[in-house]
Formats: C-alpha cells, sequence, structure tokens
C-alpha cells in the first residue's frame, strides 16, 4: 500500500563502491524525483523525470546518474561513492501534467547512505 | 527563485494552536504557497498549498495576506504529533516541477 517506496533503507558502504537506490511509485503520477538532505538537514533537488524524460539535473556530480525504466521507477546509480555522499536520500513523485493539478509531491522513507 | 523567510523555530502546548509565518516579499502573481513538512527520521509530507485565498484542509489552515506578501499556517490545535520541521515554499505552477526547500520552521510541542 505503501505510495513511494524506497530500497535501501540504509546502506552503508566503502569509498570507491558503486551503488544503486531504487524508488517506485504506485500512484500513477508522471513525475518523479530524487532529492539529497545532507547532515545540515537541508533538502535539495538532484534530479526529476517526466514521462521517462530527464527535466531536471541540478548540478550533481555525473557519478550519479538516475534512470528511469518507467514512469513508476526512478533509480538513482552511483558511481565511486565519496565520503561526501553520505546523506539521506528521498525520492518524491507528483502528477504535474493534467490541467490545474497542484504538483503536489508524495516523498518515500528515504535512504541513509553511509560512505566509510 | 523567489525566497521565503521563515522563523528558524517555535515552541507550543499541546492542544494549543500554532501560527507559522512566512515572508514572501518577491513573490510573483503566479506563485503558488506551498507548506511542507518533515517529521523525525521522515521524509517531507504535503500540507497545504493556496495561491491567493484562504484555505483549509484537515491537517491545517494557511491564511494568506491580502498582497500575498506574506502568509501563515495556522495548526489548529497542536498535537505531539505534529512536532517537526515546517517548510513554505514557492511554486510556479510549472516551474520545472522543482520544490526549493528553505531551513523552515523547527516546531517543538509541549505535553
Amino acid at each position: 500500500d505503501t505510495a513511494v517506496s524506497q530500497t535501501p533503507k540504509y546502506l552503508v558502504t566503502q569509498m570507491g563502491n558503486d551503488k544503486s537506490i531504487k524508488c517506485e511509485q504506485n500512484l500513477g503520477h508522471d513525475t518523479m524525483y530524487w532529492y539529497k538532505q545532507d547532515s545540515k538537514k537541508f533538502l535539495k533537488i538532484m534530479f526529476s523525470y517526466n514521462n521517462k524524460e530527464l527535466i531536471i539535473n541540478e548540478t550533481v556530480p555525473n557519478r550519479f546518474s538516475p534512470k528511469s525504466p518507467d514512469k513508476a521507477h526512478l533509480n538513482l546509480h552511483i558511481n565511486s561513492l565519496e565520503l561526501g555522499d553520505s546523506a539521506v536520500y528521498f525520492c518524491a513523485s507528483s502528477q504535474n501534467s493534467l490541467a490545474g493539478s497542484s504538483g503536489t509531491q508524495y516523498f518515500g522513507p528515504g535512504t541513509r547512505l553511509l560512505v566509510l | 527563485d523567489a525566497k521565503t523567510t521563515q522563523p528558524n523555530s517555535m515552541e507550543s502546548n499541546e492542544e494549543e494552536p500554532v501560527h507559522l509565518p512566512c515572508n514572501h516579499s518577491t513573490i510573483s502573481g503566479t506563485d503558488y504557497i506551498h507548506w511542507y513538512r518533515q517529521l523525525p527520521s521522515q521524509g517531507p509530507e504535503y500540507v497545504i498549498h493556496g495561491l491567493t485565498s484562504n484555505v483549509n484542509n484537515r491537517m491545517a489552515s494557511l491564511a494568506i495576506a491580502e498582497d500575498r506578501k506574506s502568509s501563515t499556517l495556522i495548526l489548529h490545535r497542536a498535537t505531539l504529533r505534529d512536532a517537526a520541521v515546517y517548510y513554505c515554499i514557492l511554486r510556479l505552477p510549472h516551474d520545472d516541477y522543482k520544490l526549493s526547500f528553505g531551513a523552515g520552521t523547527t516546531v517543538t510541542v509541549r505535553a
């Protein structure tokens, strides 16, 4: 029944490793997002996909590569992990294409990434 | 992006109302005012949004100043479960679909 789900919930890994975080939404939304929340608790948009097309790509290192196999999934792959990548990563989704839609975003529970 | 200004923190007693102010003096005519909150160890959740008129829903009320340069989120009867960081965000109807979060207001509710 979870609207936006992420796996894994916790991820502890060594520097230099490659890891992926998965996100799925069952709301039928057309837009999905990845946000990063750092240790100072600031939430920043990283990427957004609308109907499987990349529409937002903030200044994120190219070690981060999002992939959207379909409208319900948006995965985040991170190459060569660094200490500074430690953060909580949130996936979100919204419906934006319908006329009058508010674009309310629904967030997942987060993935807590710790790079050692 | 249009900016918002919120107090860093507010305290309230349980069962009392909480009024959370937000200043957005550079708001443009098509910016929607959105409020989200983030409970401890959870993802942000939508609270309410409005454009010009005051809005009510089951979670809260949103009072928007006539000149739209400020707004107030009202929690009518705070409970311990309302302790969270509350974010006031301006969003264009189709501003690349993104939300730009500030520092928000940390609300503490005393039993």
